[in-house]
């Protein structure tokens, strides 16, 4: 079965330079969320998005922004990158049917880490 | 808001034994509850949820949990634990009005010895 593909899985920057992060759902479903986990921390809420619009935010900085598209996907745009930045970012996608339950089951993908040097 | 606590950041038990990890949450309603593993550098998988109904959930690789709701727990279980079950386990609670934002306990460590 097709999972949540997440590019690149290894990613290496420098300070104050700008990094994308893409994340692919499974098919069909219409949610997206983006979570990042630092060294020896849990997962921590980014942002979500249903049928590309914004959905909800959680502790994501000013200087992230992101989106979903037409075909689902979705992208983390990350600027002015910190040495604390570095993380590994996890996507997961669910289908909430046109509407919010928490029934609903997310799906993880294998991550993007980020190193920022 | 929500709230997950795994009380123990290290775990170690012998191949063969049995494991029980802990998890408290806080949440004003009844909450989705779910377990999931993370072994090093990979994704979370999902191991079992909660969402109502019975309160014992079987789940994959062998694993179960028991929602309590007088003590606000969803404790995971495996009756004899193996070396391939070596990994990080994360306790996550959503709330049907979060949007299935899910907020993650610490993790717990758990070391398998041969």
């Amino acid at each position: 079965a097709a999972g949540v593909i997440q590019s690149p899985r290894h990613l290496i920057k420098e300070k104050r330079e700008t990094a994308t992060l893409k994340c692919y759902p499974i098919p069909r479903h219409d949610t997206v969320y983006w979570y990042q986990q630092g060294p020896g921390q849990d997962p921590q809420f980014l942002i979500s998005f249903y049928e590309k619009m914004q959905s909800d935010k959680g502790s994501i900085p000013d200087r992230f922004s992101a989106q979903q598209f037409s075909d689902y996907h979705s992208e983390l745009n990350m600027s002015s990158l910190e040495l604390g930045d570095s993380a590994l970012y996890f996507c997961a996608s669910s289908l909430l049917a046109g509407g919010f339950s928490g029934a609903n089951v997310l799906t993880f993908g294998a991550g993007s880490r980020l190193t920022v040097l | 808001a929500q709230s997950v606590t795994q009380p123990d950041i290290h775990i170690t038990v012998s191949e063969g034994a049995s494991l029980e990890l802990r998890c408290n949450y806080s949440y004003g309603a009844t909450p989705y509850l779910f377990w999931y593993v993370q072994s090093p550098g990979q994704g979370l998988q999902l191991l079992l949820k909660y969402f109502s109904g019975d309160t014992l959930v079987q789940g994959i690789k062998g694993f179960e949990a028991e929602f309590k709701r007088s003590q606000s727990s969803f404790n995971l279980r495996k009756p004899s634990v193996h070396w391939s079950d070596a990994a990080e386990y994360f306790c996550a609670v959503g709330a049907n009005n979060a949007g299935n934002m899910l907020t993650f306990g610490g993790g717990t460590r758990l070391m398998v010895k041969p």
